[in-house]
């Protein structure tokens, strides 16, 4: 099954301490981004990747890290969690370019930092 | 920069009635594509439909149906004979063609039918 797999589901830290968010999807998309949902704002993009090595920022990327050595791979990184940085976040892949591809989402994660 | 303005927070309807929800949009982009999210309870984000600028037909997929008006800049999304399964977040979003492929969000809207 084409699928995007983020983990964990759910994540309780606290400040400071360094967190992995994983993203893995099975579609061979050159293409992956990273965005957060907040109540009120919608969702909006961190991170993103056109392909192997190649990666950019969004609106909102202060705080995070990303990469992408895999291509079928693109792991969020805190290194310093904060509160504000509490949130849902979610992973999608795309082929880019392409009429027929929709951007796919994983199921999110939610991050709680105290 | 591109917007998109989801006016209404939250709606409420009875089981079985008709509901739109309004997308309106922003972009100095002439080729742009848009887009419906449904967020259910659970919290993932299902893709419901995509549409290009050139493409200004109507679309209708069971009990659903969008009505994109460039002249109006909106995209706007009604659910016909609405069921308490339709309870859920309603995302509208832009992206432009190439590039970073990003989608710009509108703020949602949160859709309740009633029993």
């Amino acid at each position: 099954e084409a699928q995007v797999t983020q983990n964990p589901r759910y994540l309780i830290t606290v400040t400071g301490k360094k967190l992995t968010v994983t993203c893995s999807q099975n579609m061979n998309h050159e293409y992956m981004s990273w965005y957060r949902q907040d109540p009120g704002l919608g969702l909006r993009q961190i991170y993103y990747s056109m392909n192997v090595e190649v990666t950019d920022k969004g609106d909102v990327p202060e705080g995070y890290k990303v990469s992408r050595k895999e291509k079928r791979n693109f792991p969020l990184i805190l290194e310093s969690p904060s509160p504000n940085q509490t949130s849902l976040y979610f992973c999608a892949s795309s082929r880019p370019r392409d009429r027929n591809s929709p951007l796919h989402f994983g199921n999110g994660t939610r991050l709680t930092v105290t | 920069a591109q917007k998109v303005t989801q006016a209404q927070t939250e709606i409420s309807v009875v089981e079985k009635e008709d509901v739109t929800l309004d997308c309106v949009y922003e972009t100095r982009d002439t080729t742009y594509y848009l887009f419906w999210y449904k967020q259910p309870p659970s919290g993932e984000l299902v893709f419901l439909i995509r549409r290009n600028s050139f493409d200004e037909q109507n679309e209708i997929s069971g009990r659903y149906s969008w009505n994109f008006q460039k002249s109006t800049s909106s995209f706007n999304f009604t659910i016909t004979a609405s069921q308490v399964v339709d309870s859920a977040v309603y995302f509208c979003a832009l992206s432009e063609d190439f590039g970073n492929e990003k989608l710009t969000f509108g703020t949602g809207t949160r859709l309740t039918i009633i029993p």
